[in-house]
């Protein structure tokens, strides 16, 4: 079962800033947290990584809070070609680096 | 290459035919994933290969599946007596790091069994 639970889709319009939460409550004290983004008949491309606190790359900001059972993937004024499926990702450590996704946020933006 | 690469990227055949799948991965990439994806669905993990181990092979989801890896570098997925239910997107991901969750997707090979 993968370890992650996030909303199964949300809604925003061009411009706004769009923060996505992932809990993933029984993470590993040496799991990473990624993000990956899926486009209509696309394999998923990597976002963004993170461990703890901040992490900030061209595409997007990542936050963990201390406690590191969720995180929030940040888009800042998304446009139309953000609406995609975005993928939280938690390693399974304790099961030999077998990779689990959960269902995924579908991200729809409006003009 | 510069990245992953899977051939064919579209197959259609007929229910009970078998078919193979290719993916070649990024140059080094010592762990190799596949998945599954249906129409409107999530990925769904089918095998994981890491160096010279023993694949993960737990995501297969009968015994018509199975999947090969020539040491680090291309793997072929094979699907015996394809059923319609098996029509999907399969996915090849491979990693330099072991479990980190740092993938390189290819663009998958989309199958339709008729």
């Amino acid at each position: 079962l993968a370890k992650t639970t996030q909303p199964i889709s949300m809604d925003s319009y061009e411009g706004q800033e769009v923060n996505i939460t992932c809990s993933h409550n029984n993470i590993a004290t040496n799991d990473y947290i990624t993000w990956y983004q899926q486009f209509p008949s696309q394999g998923p491309r990597f976002i963004i990584q993170g461990y703890k606190t901040k992490v900030t790359n061209e595409v997007a900001s990542l936050f963990i809070p201390a406690d590191r059972k969720s995180s929030t993937l940040s888009l800042p004024r998304v446009s139309l070609s953000d609406t995609a499926v975005y993928y939280c990702l938690v390693p399974t450590t304790n099961q030999g680096g077998k990779l689990i996704f959960g269902q995924g946020t579908e991200l729809s933006v409006k003009p | 290459g510069a990245g992953v690469s899977q051939s064919p990227s579209n197959k259609v055949t007929e229910k009970g035919k078998d078919v193979e799948l290719r993916c070649d991965p990024i140059s080094g990439h010592t762990a190799l994933y596949w998945y599954r994806q249906r129409l409107g669905q999530g990925l769904e993990f089918l095998i994981y290969f890491q160096g010279n181990s023993a694949p993960d092979k737990s995501g297969l989801p009968s015994d018509r599946f199975s999947a090969e890896r020539t040491g680090e570098s291309v793997s072929t997925l094979t699907i015996q007596r394809t059923q319609q239910e098996d029509s999907a997107v399969y996915l090849c991901a491979s990693s330099g790091r072991q479990g980190a969750g740092e993938l390189f997707f290819g663009e998958g090979s989309r199958l339709t069994v008729l």
